[in-house]
């Protein structure tokens, strides 16, 4: 069975600090995905990570994936209350098939 | 708004009931995927359909089943519900079957099981 873990799994910070999640596993995925989530709705994609070694930026996000393809991480600078969620990281395998990890939920206070 | 619907969005039902979860996708999209999200085991993917064909399964029970239909949309039937089935349900879509494609989550539909 393959596990996706996040660390951390609760975080809780002020306005303007920096931050790095984290997702790894064992098995080696041909991609992976983070999601947002906010309370009562579903998981919206931030980003596709495709390629071993890979590093994509969304405005204050930036996404690395892993050279061997197990593990990712997501590093948020001067962080917002708008950037509180759930974060979650979902990998693809090569069967095509979805794994998610159970998420890091992130608190940003003004 | 993803464009995906869910009906419907909150279920109260008692345990060994059957109940029907309803997923329209978004226009065009081909693959509906089915996950539960409780509160101790996260978002847990449960089965994927592709234009109208099982293409994957994951931990799903073999209480509950799925299906697509000719429309695209998809309902997901659980049975003999217990406790522990409550949870929240989410139908994402995707345009094709698998890969890197991005999943387009509905709002959910919340069970609650007594």
């Amino acid at each position: 069975t393959q596990l996706l873990e996040q660390s951390p799994q609760f975080l809780s910070i002020q306005e303007g600090e920096n931050l790095t999640v984290y997702c790894n596993s064992s098995s080696v995925f041909s991609s992976l995905q983070w999601y947002r989530q906010e309370p009562g709705e579903g998981p919206v994609l931030l980003v596709t990570v495709v390629t071993g070694g890979e590093v994509k930026k969304l405005k204050r996000l930036t996404f690395q994936f892993g050279d061997a393809r197990k593990d990712s991480s997501l590093h948020i600078t001067a962080a917002q209350p708008g950037d509180t969620g759930l974060y979650l990281c979902a990998g693809v395998d090569y069967g095509q098939n979805f794994v998610f990890g159970p998420g890091t939920r992130l608190s940003v206070l003004p | 708004d993803s464009g995906v619907t869910q009906t419907p969005k909150h279920l109260i039902t008692a345990t060994g009931q059957r109940v029907t979860l309803r997923c329209s996708p978004r226009s065009g999209d081909l693959s509906v995927y089915w996950y539960q999200q409780s509160l101790d085991q996260g978002l847990q993917f449960l089965i994927q359909y592709y234009n109208g064909e099982e293409r994957a399964k994951g931990n799903i029970l073999e209480r509950f089943s799925a299906q697509q239909f000719p429309d695209l949309h998809s309902e997901l039937n659980l049975s003999s519900l217990e406790l522990g089935d409550s949870a929240l349900y989410f139908c994402a879509s995707s345009p094709h079957s698998g890969g890197a494609a991005e999943q387009f989550f509905g709002p959910g539909t919340r069970l609650t099981v007594l």
